[in-house]
């Protein structure tokens, strides 16, 4: 078992409507959260970071964690076009330097 | 501007050969990171550095060596010894207070011939 996992992808959406992107984690211990987009050919770009169980949100971006449950998601309103990226989660135990990523979900918007 | 800086963005190197990949930051982060991306895979971790002369193996680091001479520099060397070093390379830093905000430079994608 990986220790992030998400689904590879591509997910699909029309242009306006919620991307829902999906993370669970193995480590029970896991305490700090991250979202990264990356556009194809560049590097990683911090979207959004969670520590708590709940939601947090920052403008159209919505992170939600469940700890219990041991995965963390990532809506995205509204979802554009400029949108369409691959999305990298990655988890990290008692701010270790050791950052664990999941291998990306790759997100088409249709316009 | 603040940022992070790697050169060379592509390089090709033949099968025995050494090559340095630099990395430059002026955003006072102590906390420097080696990543390596394949295609279609997250990030691996190769080596980080909390602080100048001090670093530490992460989960890939066989084939690669890497100094931190400088708060502002952190090199990766990949040596003869990686066997697959084709991959695209991520340098990147982050503040100590928060080791999972990282800030990634464009990144070197290296070929081997």
């Amino acid at each position: 078992q990986k220790e992030v996992e998400q689904n590879s992808g591509p997910l699909s959406v029309p242009e306006g409507a919620i991307a829902s992107l999906n993370c669970t984690y193995s480590d029970r211990g896991s305490q700090s959260f991250f979202w990264y987009r990356q556009y194809s050919g560049k590097s990683p770009e911090l979207i959004m970071f969670i520590y708590s169980n709940g939601d947090k949100e920052d403008g159209r971006f919505t992170a939600q964690l469940n700890k219990a449950s041991q995965y963390v998601s990532l809506l995205i309103r509204d979802s554009q076009p400029s949108d369409s990226a691959t999305y990298l989660c990655a988890v990290n135990r008692d701010s270790s330097y050791k950052l664990i990523f999941g291998s990306g979900t790759r997100l088409l918007v249709r316009p | 501007d603040g940022g992070i800086t790697q050169s060379p963005k592509y390089l090709f190197r033949k099968e025995g050969q050494n090559v340095t990949l630099s990395c430059e930051q002026n955003l006072n982060h102590d906390a420097m990171y080696w990543y390596r991306q394949d295609p279609g895979q997250g990030l691996r971790l190769i080596y980080y550095s909390q602080i100048v002369n001090d670093f530490q193996k992460g989960d890939i680091a066989e084939g690669y060596s890497v100094s931190r001479e400088k708060k502002e520099s952190f090199p990766l060397t990949v040596t003869s010894a990686q066997k697959n070093p084709t991959a695209f390379y991520l340098c990147a830093s982050s503040p100590v207070r928060e080791p999972g905000e990282l800030f990634f430079g464009e990144g070197s994608r290296l070929t081997v011939l």
